[in-house]
C-alpha cells in the first residue's frame, strides 16, 4: 500500500534549521510530486510547497520564500523539507503528502513534531 | 490570495442526523475544491476532491457539491466515527489554501 514514513520529533532553538525526512513506498516515487503541510498546534492546515519528484521543480509558499527548501532523492524515495531561520511560531506539526492531482493529497505521512523552543 | 472560510465553525448533531458544512472561496475557483477529515490526534484523510468526486475508499455518506464560489460537504447520516474536523482546500492556483475548519461531534 502507498505509505510515506516521516523521520522523528525535533527540538531546535530560534535561528536554527530542521530538515525533515519523508520516505515514499508503495508506488513509482517520480510519478508524484510531494507537498508540505504544516499545522500549529491546535490550528488549521499550512500548505508550505511542492515539489515534483520527476523533475525536481519546486513552488513554495510565499510566506516562506528564502527560508524553506524542498528536496528529494529518487534513489531512496525519500523527499526532504529543510526550514531555516526557526522561530517559536514555526512550532507545528510537519505533514508531507503526495500529490495525486494538480495539488489534491493523498495519503499523508504520519507528521513529524517540530518544536521552536529556546 | 483567495481566501476560503466554512461554517458553521463547530456543530453537534445526533447519530444519523444529515450535517452540512459550507466552505465559500472569495473568488471563484471553478471545481477545484478538496475535503479533508482530520479526526483527532490523528492525520489528515482525502475525502472528495474537484468539488464532488469521492476518494476511493470513503463512505458512500459523504458527498460534496458547488460550483464557483459555494461548496457543501454532506454527511447523510451521522455516524460516531465521523467525530472529526473538516477542512476545504482550493487547489486552482498557489497558494493552495485551507478553510479554517469545522470541528464536527456527536450530540
Amino acid at each position: 500500500q502507498v505509505q510515506l514514513v516521516q523521520s522523528g520529533a525535533e527540538v531546535k532553538k530560534p535561528g536554527a534549521s530542521v530538515k525533515v525526512s519523508c520516505k515514499a513506498s508503495g508506488y513509482t516515487f517520480t510519478s508524484y510530486g510531494i507537498s508540505w503541510v504544516r499545522q500549529a498546534p491546535g490550528q488549521g492546515l499550512e500548505w508550505m510547497g511542492w515539489i515534483s519528484a520527476y523533475n525536481g521543480n519546486t513552488n513554495y509558499a510565499q510566506k516562506l520564500q528564502g527560508r524553506v527548501t524542498m528536496t528529494t532523492d529518487t534513489s531512496t524515495s525519500t523527499a526532504y523539507m529543510e526550514l531555516r531561520s526557526l522561530r517559536s511560531d514555526d512550532t507545528a506539526v510537519y505533514y508531507c503528502a503526495r500529490d495525486i492531482v494538480l495539488m489534491v493529497f493523498d495519503p499523508w505521512g504520519q507528521g513529524t513534531l517540530v518544536t521552536v523552543s529556546s | 490570495d483567495i481566501q476560503m472560510t466554512q461554517s458553521p465553525s463547530s456543530l453537534s448533531a445526533s447519530v444519523g442526523d444529515r450535517v452540512t458544512i459550507t466552505c465559500r472561496a472569495s473568488q471563484g475557483i471553478s471545481n477545484y475544491l478538496a475535503w479533508y477529515q482530520q479526526k483527532p490526534g490523528k492525520v489528515p484523510k482525502l475525502l472528495i476532491y474537484a468539488a464532488s468526486t469521492l476518494q476511493s475508499g470513503v463512505p458512500s455518506r459523504f458527498s460534496g457539491s458547488g460550483s464557483g464560489t459555494d461548496f457543501t460537504l454532506t454527511i447523510s447520516s451521522l455516524q460516531p466515527e465521523d467525530v472529526a474536523t473538516y477542512y476545504c482546500q482550493k487547489y486552482n492556483s498557489a497558494p493552495f489554501t485551507f478553510g479554517p475548519g469545522t470541528k464536527v461531534d456527536i450530540k
